[in-house]
Order: C-alpha cells, then sequence, then structure tokens
C-alpha cells in the first residue's frame, strides 16, 4: 500500500528556535495536510494544500506557521520560533480528493518536544 | 462552525459484548470516515462511507451513516482485546476535502 513518510520521527528543540517538519505524499494525491495531537487526545486540523496554495487553515496556523511544497514532492511545515505549547505530535496527511472510496493517508508522525 | 461530537469518549467494555460509538457533526456532509489509532501510532484508516445509508463492515467492527441525522455509528460486535485503541470519526466540511474535522476519539478499552 502506498505510505506518507515523515522526517524526522522525533524532533527536540529549544524554545524559540526554528523547526521544519518534513512529509512526503503520495504522488498522485491532490490535497495536503497537517494536523497535530497533543499527548494522544484530539487530532486537531492546522492546514490544507492544494493546487500548491494553502486552501484552508485553523486558528492555531498563525503567522508562526507557514507551508511549503518545494520540489513537487516534499511538503514541509515550518515553526518560526517555537513555543513550549507547540510541543505535540504533528501528523502529514495526503488525500487524493474527490467523492470516492479514497481515504486520507497519514504519515506515521513527528513527536516534536519544545524545551 | 463545522463540529463533530463523538460520544462516549471512554468506554471499558468486557470480551464478547456489543456496544456502539457515536458520532454527531454539525453541518451537512456526505461522507464521513472513521480512523483507529494505537497508542503512540499513526492513525489506521477503517471505513469510509460516502453516502446516505452507507454501511460498511469489517469484522467485528459495522459502520453506518445516515446524512439526513448527520450522525454515524460504529458497533463493535462480541468484543476482543486486540480491539482496544482509540476511534476517531472525521467529517470533511463542504463538498471539497479542504479541512476535514476530527471527533475528540473514544478511547475502547476492552477487558479480557
Amino acid at each position: 500500500e502506498p505510505e506518507v513518510t515523515q522526517t524526522p520521527s522525533h524532533q527536540v528543540t529549544q524554545m524559540g528556535q526554528e523547526v521544519i517538519l518534513r512529509c512526503v505524499p503520495i504522488s498522485n494525491h491532490l490535497y495536503f495536510y497537517w494536523y497535530r495531537q497533543i499527548l494522544g487526545q484530539k487530532v486537531e486540523f492546522l492546514v490544507s494544500f492544494y493546487n500548491n496554495e494553502i486552501s484552508e487553515k485553523s486558528e492555531i496556523f498563525d503567522d508562526q506557521f507557514s507551508v511549503e511544497r518545494p520540489d513537487g514532492s516534499n511538503f514541509t511545515l515550518k515553526i518560526r520560533s517555537t513555543k513550549l505549547e507547540d510541543s505535540a505530535m504533528y501528523f502529514c496527511a495526503s488525500f487524493l480528493g474527490g467523492a470516492t472510496n479514497e481515504k486520507l493517508f497519514f504519515g506515521s508522525g513527528t513527536q516534536l518536544s519544545v524545551l | 462552525e463545522l463540529k463533530v461530537e463523538q460520544n462516549p469518549l471512554f468506554l471499558s467494555m468486557q470480551e464478547g459484548k456489543n456496544y456502539t460509538i457515536y458520532c454527531n457533526y454539525s453541518t451537512t456532509s456526505d461522507r464521513l470516515y472513521w480512523y483507529r489509532q494505537d497508542p503512540g501510532k499513526s492513525l489506521e484508516s477503517l471505513f469510509v462511507l460516502l453516502s446516505n445509508g452507507a454501511v460498511k463492515q469489517e469484522g467485528r467492527l459495522m459502520a453506518s451513516l445516515d446524512t439526513k441525522a448527520r450522525l454515524s455509528t460504529l458497533h463493535i460486535t462480541a468484543a476482543v482485546h486486540d480491539l482496544s485503541a482509540t476511534y476517531f470519526c472525521a467529517v470533511p466540511k463542504g463538498e471539497r476535502d479542504d479541512k476535514i474535522i476530527f471527533g475528540k476519539g473514544t478511547r475502547l478499552h476492552i477487558l479480557p
């Protein structure tokens, strides 16, 4: 089965530092997402990306966050100046789109710890 | 604003019993997804429900969708310990897939 890959699996950073989380979505998919989950609780939507631009973002996704698809395969989430409350598991997901039997595929996640 | 509510949020049950998890959502959607998550792991797709009245079954799990009532159910038949996990429903906002909102999850603990 195709898969979404994420790197790194763990990232530890100091408060105020920039981090980049990387994802390689499934190649023919059209929609890409970032979600986060704090301590195994709710899966929170951050942002979706379609047709090379952000299509939706949540209140969490403020000016400190940005996404890019720099080379047609990677999809990155950057946090410019990390805060303690950014500590979470970040999941990348990709989706073919449309009213099909396709599902949202999730990567294995990056556990971000901000100290 | 799309809200997705699951209940119960926590369920402890004996092996062999049946139970149902409910997922209500607040705005019109003709699709709904169910996911399973084991502790420390990613989300695994269980079901994609695409239309009103859709019913899908996989082993001891059966999911259904009633778009008129904005309700989906995940029914567990004769539970076994291996089904212990957290189950999430997720609903796309609107007709496009720009925003797929998850419920808070139901943590299912099945006692041997």
